[in-house]
């Protein structure tokens, strides 16, 4: 089982439409990333949370540690918003600082 | 931006040969990674460096070593590359300063290996 698990794995969305990309993990974290990768490679930082909420612009990240579940939410969704979208747990203890990431979640938003 | 640059982005390689994939940052980060991506996969570590000359090796290490004898420069070499190392390569760095622990990743680098 992986570590990290991201659904859906495709999502295609109508513009304007509320997006929601689920991020389960089983490890401990001392935050969590979430990361967007436009098709030609380049990946951007989104977020990193290690508790509560987030918002900038359109985009809202939320964390429950109890659960160890995260959430990224595009509100009015525009097709420059497809692009796959990566969580990422991250554990800084010690000397490795490693994340750990999911397989992704492609989105394509439809005009 | 944290001013990463990784060279060459694009590399077609011959099977058995050495390569080798350099990625420079501006910022004096301590932290840097190479990672790799494949479909279905997700990005893997390859290896790692917490400072000068200090490396160590992460999940998919195997067929890879690297150097790091200066701050800004870690570099990964292929020491004699295999069809199964066609990947896209990523660096990165990790920021870890008051406000938190940004990542930052480099534009990528393709590497074909036939």
């Amino acid at each position: 089982k992986n570590e990290v698990e991201q659904s859906p794995q495709n999502l295609t969305a109508q513009e304007g439409e509320f997006i929601t990309i689920n991020c389960s993990y089983s490890v401990g974290i001392s935050a969590l990333h979430w990361l967007q990768q436009h098709p030609g490679g380049g990946i951007v930082s989104l977020f990193m949370l290690s508790s509560g909420k987030k918002k900038h612009g359109r985009l809202i990240a939320t964390i429950n540690i109890q659960e160890k579940h995260s959430s990224l939410h595009i509100t009015a969704s525009h097709p420059r918003d497809s692009a796959v979208y990566i969580c990422a747990a991250a554990n800084y203890g010690g000397s490795q600082g490693n994340l750990i990431f999911g397989k992704g979640t492609k989105l394509s938003v439809k005009p | 931006d944290a001013g990463i640059t990784q060279s060459p982005r694009h590399k077609v390689t011959e099977t058995g040969t050495p390569v080798t994939l350099r990625c420079h940052q501006t910022e004096n980060h301590r932290y840097m990674y190479w990672y790799r991506q494949d479909p279905g996969h997700g990005l893997r570590l390859i290896h790692y460096s917490y400072g000068v000359k200090d490396t160590d090796k992460g999940e998919v290490s195997d067929g890879y070593s690297v150097s790091r004898s200066k701050t800004e420069d870690f570099l990964l070499t292929l020491e004699s590359a295999t069809s199964s190392q066609t990947s896209v390569y990523f660096c990165a760095i990790t920021d870890r300063s008051l406000s938190g622990n940004t990542i930052y990743f480099g534009e990528g680098s393709w590497l074909t290996v036939v």
